[in-house]
């Protein structure tokens, strides 16, 4: 079935970059769907961060959309997030999640702390 | 772009059903069908329940359904259940390509 992992580090320096990657398995991520990033900050809700396409082909939440960059690598089958001037307020658990037009599904997620 | 608003908390009985809204607006859960539901536990990562407003993935028991009206969207979970108790969230395509969720309601079985 369909897995998904996200990688890196879960600390972050403030005004530093964050850099997460999503290892997919049991389907190509040159499939017909979209893979997109989520967070959800320490007892809050959950926020769409931004996807992308196979073709490369990217949209973002447009209070994100100057800070943020997702890639993917199809030789390795991956997607990746650079989150760059990062706050506390960017402190959260970190997943990622196919999309196509819901999220299914979705990595265990990662808890990324912002702190010097 | 605003979180979809859902009430905090919602509560019921084993074997009663509880009702959870999820109102957006005409740009979002008004303008599209696709309206998705999820349930999470404390520390796990959301579990998808209900898709494109009333579709049921494989394995989601059939006591959860949805449903929408104008620019609300609903999740009932009829005979609740011990099992049933946690957070859960809307989300709706909001246009231009971006999608908006729910502030999440937590459920409390009595």
């Amino acid at each position: 079935q369909v897995q998904l992992q996200e990688s890196g580090p879960g600390l972050v320096k403030p005004s530093g970059t964050l850099s997460l990657t999503c290892t997919v398995s049991g389907v190509s991520i040159t499939s017909n769907s979209w893979w997109s990033w989520v967070r959800q900050s320490p007892g809050k809700g959950l926020e769409w961060i931004g996807e992308i396409y196979k073709t490369g082909t990217t949209n973002y939440n447009p209070s994100l959309k100057s800070r943020v960059t997702i890639s993917l690598d199809k030789s390795r089958n991956v997607f990746s997030l650079r989150l760059r001037s990062m706050t506390a307020a960017d402190t959260a658990v970190y997943y990622c999640a196919k999309t196509v037009s819901r999220f299914d599904p979705w990595s265990q997620g990662t808890l990324v702390t912002v702190s010097s | 772009q605003s979180a979809l608003t859902q009430p905090r908390s919602v509560s019921g009985s084993p074997g009663q059903s509880v009702t959870i809204s999820c109102t957006g607006s005409t740009t979002n859960v008004g303008a599209y069908r696709f309206v998705s539901w999820y349930q999470q536990y404390p520390d796990k990562a959301p579990k998808l329940m209900i898709y494109d407003v009333s579709q049921r993935p494989s394995g989601v028991p059939d006591r959860f359904s949805g449903s929408k009206s104008d620019n609300t969207a609903s999740l009932t979970i009829s005979g609740l259940q011990a099992e049933d108790e946690a957070d859960y969230y809307c989300c709706s395509y909001a246009g231009n390509f971006t999608y908006v969720f729910g502030s999440g309601t937590k459920v409390s079985v009595l």
